[in-house]
């Protein structure tokens, strides 16, 4: 598609199960990030990938976060055991120059931990 | 973490006036973005800014990165009701590849 595509739109789970967020980059661009964006507060940087390896995943708040992207275009952010702080839409965007370059955001999933 | 301080937080405006919102930071930026956040969707990129003093235009929009490299500014003219919406600033510094985002600016046109 055109656009970043993020799945799925909406996720309600229980606390402490497993929850996977897909994110689907715009066809070409290089970099990927991944940003959390609680009710009223702007975004909050996650992880960045360059390619297929997590440049910097410094803002993953523990370790029950964790973001892959194995063949350096669609990337999976996983959260074990939800807690209901996680609570939050997560916004993915692409870059086509990485770090210097613009965001493109998707439209977000928003997960709701019960 | 750590967020840009954005002011002002909210504004109600008549349709029809210009509009002023900035962006501010401890430290120096090489980059900013400014972006449009409508309810349930994600920001979507209004102007880049990647030069200090550079002024750049995108239709009724207008922003500036400040001299200092620590500000930046948006301005709005003939604000129309489509312009409602959360307004944020994002900046990005120098050997970083995070940028960090602002605070947001809620802006309410009434007709």
């Amino acid at each position: 598609g055109a656009g970043v595509s993020q799945t799925p739109s909406n996720k309600v789970t229980e606390k402490g199960k497993y929850v996977e967020l897909r994110c689907d980059p715009i066809s070409g661009h290089t970099a990927l990030y991944w940003y959390r964006q609680s009710l009223g507060q702007g975004p909050e940087f996650l992880i960045y990938f360059q390619g297929t390896g997590a440049a910097d995943d410094s803002g993953l708040p523990n370790d029950r976060f964790f973001a892959v992207r194995p063949e350096g275009s669609v990337s999976t952010l996983k959260i074990q055991r939800t807690e209901r702080g996680d609570s939050a839409v997560y916004l993915c965007a692409s870059s086509l120059k990485g770090f210097t370059g613009e965001l493109f955001f998707g439209e977000g999933s928003r997960l709701t931990v019960l | 973490g750590q967020q840009l301080n954005q002011s002002p937080q909210s504004m109600f405006i008549q349709e029809g006036e210009d509009v002023s919102m900035n962006c501010t930071s401890s430290s120096i930026f090489n980059t900013w973005l400014w972006y449009k956040q409508d309810p349930g969707e994600g920001p979507v990129l209004l102007i880049a800014l990647y030069k200090a003093g550079e002024l750049t235009s995108n239709g009724r929009l207008t922003a500036q990165f400040g001299i200092t490299r620590k500000d930046s500014f948006l301005n709005i003219s003939a604000s129309i009701p489509s312009d409602v919406g959360i307004y944020f600033c994002a900046g990005l510094g120098s050997g970083t590849y995070k940028y960090i985002f602002g605070t947001g600016t809620r802006l309410k046109v009434l007709a």
